[in-house]
């Protein structure tokens, strides 16, 4: 599987929009990106995924590049809830397993 | 999405003695997932464990260590055997291809915190 880089951490305001970049320039063509976030320890959580269109669910936007090598994953309204680590994962579909990396730490501040 | 229940959700251990964790799930789903998240880290893979046959475990995991078994499409147990210091993580099950939920994604239980003196 492709390996992903993001930032170690970001802030963003409360009430503002989280904008979270991830690279994975080696991704193969049936390869999706997901999206996942860890709260204080918890299980890691489903947000999003996609493999070359945008996409949008109740929780946020992934907007991926066309040449597919990044993509951002957008919390429209970021709360305060939103504190988490942030993991940008590329697989391909069904079946195979998820590759963490060290994700991204967003830290929303009132 | 499917719900993953783990037991126990912490525990604290002597070094030397094993513990068994268990996952359970509200919905027959097709593959199951062990994972073991040290301290300060991220998650990695320990094995996936197969309905009826041997789990398939990752580079640097062994059975003898983390026996697993998965006798039904809902249930799968991890036991973490002879416990040193170094076993204290967070232990965590995942599930994919269930009904109650998408089919291409992985969801997770609550995770098991264990700690070893």
């Amino acid at each position: 599987d492709a390996k992903t880089t993001q930032p170690p951490s970001m802030d963003c305001a409360e009430g503002r929009a989280a904008n979270l970049p991830c690279n994975h320039s080696t991704i193969s063509g049936n390869e999706y990106v997901y999206w996942y976030r860890q709260i204080h320890s918890q299980g890691p959580q489903y947000i999003i995924h996609g493999l070359k269109n945008n996409e949008t669910n109740e929780m946020a936007s992934l907007i991926i590049t066309e040449d597919r090598k990044s993509s951002t994953l957008i919390l429209p309204h970021a709360t305060l809830r939103d504190t988490a680590v942030y993991y940008c994962i590329v697989r391909v579909a069904t079946g195979n397993q998820f590759y963490f990396g060290t994700g991204t730490s967003l830290t929303v501040i009132p | 999405s499917a719900v993953i229940s783990q037991k126990p959700s912490r525990d604290i251990c002597q070094r030397g003695t094993s513990l068994t964790i268990q996952c359970q799930v509200d919905s027959q789903v097709t593959m199951m997932f062990w994972y073991r998240q040290q301290p300060g880290q991220s998650l990695t893979l320990i094995a996936t464990a197969n309905q009826g046959s041997e789990a398939t475990y990752e580079s640097g995991f062994v059975i003898d260590k983390f026996p697993i078994s998965r006798p039904n499409l809902t249930f799968s147990t991890l036991t973490v055997s002879n416990m040193s210091p170094e076993d204290s993580s967070i232990y965590l099950c995942s599930v994919e291809g269930t009904t109650s939920g998408r089919t291409d994604t992985q969801y997770f239980g609550p995770g098991t915190r264990l700690t070893v003196l």
